[in-house]
């Protein structure tokens, strides 16, 4: 229950395009939604988050849909470039009384390519 | 404004041998989380420190151990090291208050042989 689930494991876009990862949890006690961006090499890099009261989040060309009912959230980039190549990790926070912890889904290794 | 730093970068261990990784959280930031990402996985959490004490342990055996410094900087150590260990451990800080926003270090990568 304390899962988070991530699709697709990998994902070629052509630049320009639109990138989508789709994440889905069980455990209705998550209450705070990150988005993480890794280079090989580096360590995740805080991308965008979302909290379970809003339905969309957008920062520059990431944009966080989150669909409560469903237990489910997504990733769009817009117009994805080279640079965006890295791979992807949703995660999903579990806290209590000044304390939690991340959990993480297994990631999505994203190609754009030029 | 330095980020979250991590020493050392890379260590070679044999097993059965023991292990100290150090951490130095953002500044202004108390709390550090540690985590283990094995190759093509996501991290998985080992445990957390807030006021010098684990306030929240993962599911990962005794062998690993931990300790915050009054300057909030930390330590993850691991005894009787095994293959299965080998690994990227990560650190990260956050600021009482805001656990949830967590800002990672970039890793220190264990191999363990």
């Amino acid at each position: 229950q304390q899962q988070v689930k991530q699709s697709p494991q990998s994902l070629i876009v052509q630049k320009g395009g639109i990138s989508i990862i789709n994440c889905a949890y069980e455990n209705t006690a998550f209450d705070y939604f990150p988005w993480y961006q890794q280079f090989p090499g580096k360590g995740p890099a805080l991308l965008i988050a979302i909290r379970p009261d809003v339905s969309e989040k957008k920062e520059g060309r990431f944009t966080i849909s989150f669909n409560k009912s469903a237990k489910q959230f997504s990733l769009h980039i817009m117009d994805s470039q080279p640079g965006d190549s890295a791979t992807y990790f949703c995660a999903a926070y579990l806290g209590s009384s000044n304390t939690g912890k991340l959990i993480f889904g297994q990631g999505t290794t994203l190609q754009v390519k030029p | 404004d330095a980020g979250v730093t991590q020493s050392p970068t890379h260590l070679i261990k044999t097993r059965g041998q023991q292990v100290t990784l150090r951490c130095s959280p953002k500044s202004g930031h108390d709390t550090v989380s540690w985590y283990q990402q094995a190759l093509g996985q996501g991290p998985q959490f080992i445990f957390q420190y807030y006021e010098e004490e684990e306030r929240q342990r993962g599911n990962f055996p005794d062998r690993f151990s931990g300790h915050q410094f009054p300057n909030y900087s930390s330590e993850l150590n691991v005894n009787a090291l095994l293959l299965g260990d080998s690994a990227l451990y990560l650190c990260a800080s956050s600021a009482a208050g805001y656990q949830e926003t967590q800002y990672f270090g970039p890793g220190t990568r264990l191999l363990v042989l």
